[in-house]
């Protein structure tokens, strides 16, 4: 069955740049879009960007343009996202997320990474 | 980008019909996906998909979560709502080539 596996929880100080990591087993990696959404504490769901595994091609939101990367590993099929110059309002669980091509729902999400900024 | 509005909550009496709704969807889209889709998070968990494309039901679904749209609005019915079902509820669509999700909607059951 398809599984979505993260890495653990991250303590960043301001400034600072934080990796996360997002496992795909199961199926094809390189058939499915990976997503990253995250959720600050109390708040709603945040769409972060998009990579396709297969190409590498990504796209990102407006909000985190220039401070996100997103590659990918196919040979451990392994998805990443780096978020730099951190601050406090990236304090949240970032999750990854499953979908097909460009206009299809996200099918399965990974468990979530808090990450907390703090000095 | 675009914003979808969804009401901060809905309170409901268990038996009861919950209506949620999603506003402010693109009639248009370049990429021609205009079919919002619904999660339910629980607290603590991850999203669950409970309707994609506008009205289809993932396989584990029950029958009681449906979905319908009407011009720019999309509404999750929760027919004979249960108490498991409180939850928070997002939509979601495509915008180009790009995703937004509506605020998200807290279904308190009574």
């Amino acid at each position: 069955q398809v599984h979505l596996v993260q890495s653990g929880a991250e303590v960043k100080k301001p400034g600072a740049s934080v990796q996360v990591s997002c496992k795909a087993s199961g199926y094809t990696f390189t058939d499915y879009y990976i997503h990253w959404v995250r959720q600050a504490p109390g708040q709603g769901l945040e769409w972060m960007g998009w990579i396709n595994p297969n190409s590498g091609g990504t796209r990102d939101a407006q909000k985190v343009q220039g401070r996100v990367t997103m590659t990918r590993d196919t040979s451990i099929t392994t998805a990443y996202l780096e978020l730099t110059r951190l601050e406090s309002d990236d304090t949240a669980v970032y999750y990854c997320a499953r979908s097909g091509t460009a206009g299809t729902h996200f099918d399965y999400w990974g468990q979530g990474t808090l990450v907390t900024v703090s000095s | 980008s675009y914003d979808l509005t969804q009401p901060p909550s809905v309170s409901v009496s268990p038996g009861q019909t919950a209506r949620i709704t999603c506003s402010g969807l693109k009639l248009e889209s370049n990429l021609g996906y205009k079919f919002p889709s619904w999660y339910q998070q629980k607290p603590g968990q991850s999203p669950v998909v409970v309707i994609y494309e506008e009205t289809k039901r993932p396989s584990g679904i029950p029958e009681r979560f449906s979905g319908s749209k009407s011009g720019n609005t999309a509404t999750l019915t929760i027919s004979g709502t249960q108490a498991m079902d409180e939850a928070d509820y997002y939509c979601q669509a495509w915008d180009g080539g790009t995703v937004v999700f509506g605020g998200g909607t807290k279904l308190i059951v009574l």
